[in-house]
Formats: structure tokens, sequence, C-alpha cells
């Protein structure tokens, strides 16, 4: 079966910076998203890989390695507004998107 | 401020009553979709749509029919509502073009919480 493996909880202390790791079995591979969601709000776009790397954006950076099935978005200088669920989804070889559970980020003072 | 919305934040029926969950999309997408979302479990997929009048069945369709007679507009309907459709349920639409981060992003609507007694 397919399947997306994320932490359940994790806590960080703002201004450090987290790890959210995701790792995957799925058939076929066409791209990987994190998504952020707020509690009670939508989930909002916010990185895609689809080749091995580091892709960087502001704060927040998601790395992909495809013959390991493994992700990380990686947050840095936390702010308080960074506490959220992130969601990790992959896109499998019928371009179906497979999602993970989600890994809500508590962020304190 | 591109938007998709969902016409019932909040609703709570009774076991069997018929439902109805709109959504609505100001984009132009083609694509528009249905999710549920429970706790411990990742988005599933209930339906989806690439066209006006055009629905396929996701991952899990039992128990749910839906309806696209204009492109903007997706409509949930549980015909028979039970206890164990009680969830969140999250409906999204994407241009099916891949945007400037390479990649085809679904828009999100903020959801539809349903209770059903």
């Amino acid at each position: 079966g397919q399947n997306i493996d994320q932490p359940t909880e994790m806590t960080a202390t703002e201004g450090a910076i987290v790890q959210i790791n995701c790792t995957y079995q799925t058939s076929g591979f066409n791209g990987l998203f994190w998504y952020q969601q707020h509690a009670g709000e939508a989930p909002t776009f916010l990185s895609y890989n689809v080749l091995d790397g580091l892709e960087e954006k502001g704060r927040f950076s998601s790395f992909l390695s495809r013959s390991k099935g493994y992700s990380y978005l990686l947050l840095k200088e936390l702010q308080m507004k960074d506490s959220a669920s992130y969601l990790c989804a992959v896109t499998d070889s019928n371009y179906q998107l497979i999602w993970g559970a989600g890994t809500k980020l508590i962020i304190k003072p | 401020d591109v938007k998709v919305t969902q016409s019932s934040r909040y609703l709570v029926k009774r076991t069997g009553e018929k439902v109805f969950l709109e959504c609505v999309q100001d984009m132009d997408h083609e694509n528009m979709f249905w999710y549920r979302q429970d706790p411990g479990l990742g988005l599933r997929l209930i339906y989806f749509s690439y066209d006006v009048k055009m629905k396929e069945k996701g991952d899990i369709p039992e128990g749910y029919s839906v309806s696209r007679e204009k492109k903007e507009r997706f409509s949930l309907i549980l015909e028979s509502a039970s206890t164990n459709q009680t969830s969140m349920y999250l409906c999204a639409s994407s241009s099916g073009q891949e945007g400037d981060s390479g990649a085809n992003v679904l828009t999100f609507g903020a959801g539809s919480r349903l209770t059903v007694l």
C-alpha cells in the first residue's frame, strides 16, 4: 500500500529552528508538497519538490531525497504564527495525491 | 485574492437527513475536489471533477455523491447522513497547470465541519 509518515506533534521554541520529516512509500513519484494549516483554516501551499535537493523560500526550506523516499521541511527563526499543522503530500505515478496525517507544530515563547 | 468558498462552516444534522455542502471558486479552475479530514488520518479524496458535468470517484466515495453543473461550483451530497460521516470536509480547486512553483497547486476552502447526531 501507499504510505506517508510524519511525526504527529512537535514542540519548538520561538526563534529556534525545527525540522519536520516526511517519509513516503508510494507507487511512483511525481512530486512532493508541503502545506501549512492553521487550526480551523484552509491548508495553504508552502513548497514543492520534484528533484533532489533543497528548495529555499525565505524562512522555510524543503529538502527531497527520492532514493531514500524522504523529505523534510525546515523552519528557521520560528515565530508564534508558525504554530500550525504541516501536511506532507506525494503525487504518485497516476498523479494522485497521497497525504500524510500532518504534524502539529507547537511554538513556545 | 483567489478564493474557494464553502457555504457552511458548521452544520449539525440528524442521521438519515440529506446534506448539501456547497463549494464555489472564483479562479476559473478546471479541477475541483472534495476531501474529508479526520484526526490522525491524511486527507482522503471523496470525489473530484476535471470538467463541468464530469465526476470521478476518489478513495472513499461510498455514501456520497457530487454535482458539477457549472464550472465554478462543486457540490457534495450526503443522501442519508450517518454518524460515521461526522468530519471536516474540505473543498479544493486547481488549474490543472503548473504554476510559478512548477506544481499544480491546490487552493482549499476553509472547510465545513459536519456533525451527524
